[in-house]
């Protein structure tokens, strides 16, 4: 069964660095997310993404963060200057047919900013 | 608030045992769904209801779906140890905002 993927499964990095994660979405999937989740906290909404331009964002969503389409099959998030409230795991997710159908979530990438 | 709030919080039952969590919400919908998160790992989909619907199935899951009072449940029969997990009622909006809104989830613990 197709599957998201995400990499790396945990990345360790220093505040003020840039950090990028990646994702694979599943091959026939238009739309794609990003969340994160704090530990212990609630799954927060980032970034959505369609037709190769951000269709909805969040408040988090700011300046600092990028997300980009660079081929067909990769979908990354870039964190430009990372802080240590960056720490979190972030979730990539898909769907085929449009933001109210199923999403399908990835394993995750544990980010912390030491 | 454009989340669901789940109840109970936390839920602790025998395996065999079947689990009840509701949701409520205040807004209009599109979409109510449902999602599993083990221990703090990806989420995985578990039913969608849509606004027009009033109870749906997939295997042990029941979900229903009351417009007019504005909640939810989710029935998960004869449980497993397996399920344990954190379980989330997630909306879709009617209009505004089409992104997942997750709340804190009802956590179930089947005891073995």
């Amino acid at each position: 069964e197709p599957e998201v993927t995400q990499t790396p499964s945990h990345q360790v990095t220093q505040m003020g660095q840039e950090v990028i994660l990646r994702c694979v979405p599943i091959s026939n999937h238009l739309y794609f997310y990003w969340y994160r989740q704090i530990l212990g906290q609630k799954v927060e909404f980032l970034v959505s993404f369609y037709n190769n331009e951000i269709s909805e964002k969040s408040e988090i969503f700011d300046d600092q963060f990028s997300v980009e389409r660079p081929d067909g099959s990769n979908f990354t998030l870039k964190i430009r200057s990372t802080k240590l409230e960056d720490s979190a795991m972030y979730f990539c997710a898909s769907t085929v047919r449009g933001p109210t159908y199923e999403q399908y979530f990835g394993p995750g990438t544990r980010l912390t900013v030491t | 608030s454009q989340q669901g709030e789940e109840d109970p919080q936390a839920l602790s039952i025998q395996e065999g045992e079947n689990a009840t969590m509701n949701c409520s919400y205040k807004t209009s919908i599109n979409n109510l769904q449902w999602y599993r998160q083990n221990s703090g790992r990806g989420l995985v989909h578990l039913i969608l209801i849509r606004s027009n619907e009033r109870e749906k199935h997939s295997g042990r899951l029941r979900v229903t779906l009351d417009t007019s009072k504005k909640s939810s449940s989710l029935l998960i029969t004869a449980s497993r140890a397996a399920d344990t997990a954190s379980y989330f009622c997630v909306l879709v909006m009617d209009t505004g905002r089409r992104a997942l809104t997750f709340g804190s989830g009802t956590r179930l613990q089947v005891q073995p």
